[in-house]
């Protein structure tokens, strides 16, 4: 079974700049959820979808980042305009319904803005 | 809101040797989940082991094993006879048991350092 992938691995932009990150979660699971890892802190829950439907999007900085799941499949995270404090490992990961409690991680984007 | 605390921000241990990494937790539920997981340098989260709060009898998966305190809101992570791979961040995580709520609130994390 494969498991749960993310591009681009690295990213390096300039502050004010755009970029989009990509998750393809494992075949059949439903719900998916976006991290910010934080150099030095563990991941924080940006936004969790069921299907394609947003359940959590409470931590979202809603004025710069966005994210979708069209087709409640392939999911897209976005940031515009970045700023120096979006430096951070962006991780996907993907659970199974009705196992909802095992979270199944992808590798992660290292995201620099300068 | 669901707070993990883990005090041990490295750790190290000799090839073989047992090491304990140490996780409080705060919560006013009683029905949730807990989770190891460890990040290897490729920055991949691997799930270790996981406990469920109304289960008594501590979660064991082969060298790893918890001692599940849920009075005193403790969690802690033994590894048995360590090995070179095992070197990685360990992070503690608490999950709601809540219909719905499904998102994962990790600690800060241990760096265990495995010395040959």
């Amino acid at each position: 079974e494969a498991g749960v992938a993310q591009s681009p691995r690295y990213k390096i932009i300039e502050k004010r700049q755009s970029v989009a990150f990509w998750c393809n979660p494992i075949s059949g699971h439903a719900t998916l959820y976006w991290y910010q890892q934080i150099l030095g802190q563990g991941p924080k829950l940006l936004i969790q979808f069921q299907n394609n439907g947003v359940v959590d999007d409470s931590q979202l900085p809603k004025d710069r980042f966005s994210a979708e799941r069209l087709k409640g499949v392939d999911s897209t995270l976005k940031i515009q305009p970045a700023k120096l404090e979006d430096s951070a490992v962006y991780l996907c990961a993907s659970s199974p319904w009705p196992r909802r409690d095992t979270q199944y991680f992808g590798p992660g984007t290292r995201l620099t803005v300068l | 809101a669901q707070t993990v605390t883990q005090s041990q921000p490295e750790m190290s241990v000799q090839e073989a040797e047992t090491v304990t990494l140490s996780c409080t937790y705060d919560t006013s539920e009683s029905d949730y989940y807990l989770f190891w997981y460890k990040q290897p340098p490729s920055r991949q989260m691997i799930l270790v082991i996981r406990q469920e709060a109304y289960k008594q009898q501590n979660a064991t998966e082969n060298r790893f094993s918890v001692n599940f305190q849920k009075a005193a809101k403790s969690f802690s992570l033994k590894i048995s006879d360590s090995q070179l791979g095992d070197a990685a961040m360990y992070f503690c995580a608490y999950r709601s048991g809540i219909t719905g709520a499904n998102n994962l609130f990790f600690g800060t994390g241990t760096r265990l350092t495995v010395i040959p």
